[in-house]
């Protein structure tokens, strides 16, 4: 069973359409992270998010990208104006005991056409 | 980015072979050292988590870490087909929580 819920699943939208993928943790944790998957590619670093507030993002997650937890238990990954080359799966994490643990959900894959 | 290098594979080995898994990593700085497995299209799966050099076993898997030469291996021993899966390594400085930096991933295929 996951540790996170993703949702959608799958989601197919138009380049520079704003997309909104979501994560529900299965219990209470303060440490987030979301990181991508291109076809073929590493899994990478997006962001970490603690305690309501982005602790760590890399050079991926620029503008274009937000992340907040609304009602302080969805967490959220907006892509503001999508590209082709954020076609992707997109994994949310939540963080363990040990550093560097970190359990994924099955993931949300995004195709932009 | 070359934190981490795995090579990709395709491994293809018989059922109840030993397989063995490696990646090299370029910073002297990380600490802690994972493995994951990850199914087509899924999440990838926590298997084994070392910190620093050592050895660590879990059942038929064993997690080596080399700090000196700057390489982690994963063997699984006893094979079984329904460990066909990619496996990635996976490392963390320490320095920032959940920073993980992956390796590309080794496609396993073990045939009955």
């Amino acid at each position: 069973e996951p540790e996170v819920t993703q949702t959608p699943s799958h989601q197919v939208t138009q380049m520079g359409q704003e997309v909104i993928l979501r994560c529900v943790p299965i219990s209470n944790h303060l440490y987030f992270y979301w990181y991508r998957q291109i076809l073929g590619q590493k899994v990478e670093f997006l962001v970490s998010f603690y305690n309501n507030e982005i602790s760590e993002k890399s050079e991926i997650f620029d503008d274009q990208f937000s992340v907040e937890r609304p009602d302080g238990s969805n967490f959220t990954l907006k892509i503001r104006s999508t590209k082709l080359e954020d076609s992707a799966m997109y994994f949310c994490a939540r963080s363990g005991v040990n550093t560097g643990e970190l359990f994924f959900g099955e993931g949300s894959r995004l195709t932009v056409l | 980015q070359k934190e981490v290098e795995q090579d990709p594979g395709p491994l293809s080995v018989p059922e109840g072979a030993i397989v063995s898994l490696n990646c090299t990593y370029s910073n002297s700085a990380f600490q802690y050292f994972m493995w994951y497995r990850q199914y087509s299209r899924k999440g990838p799966e926590l298997l084994m988590y070392t910190y620093s050099s050592g050895n660590k076993e879990d059942g038929r898997f064993t997690a080596q870490v080399d700090k000196s030469s700057k390489y982690i291996s994963l063997f699984i021993r006893d094979s079984q087909p329904s460990d066909s899966a990619t496996y990635l390594c996976a490392i963390d400085r320490g320095s920032t929580l959940g920073r993980l930096y992956f390796g590309r991933g080794t496609q396993l295929t073990v045939w009955p």
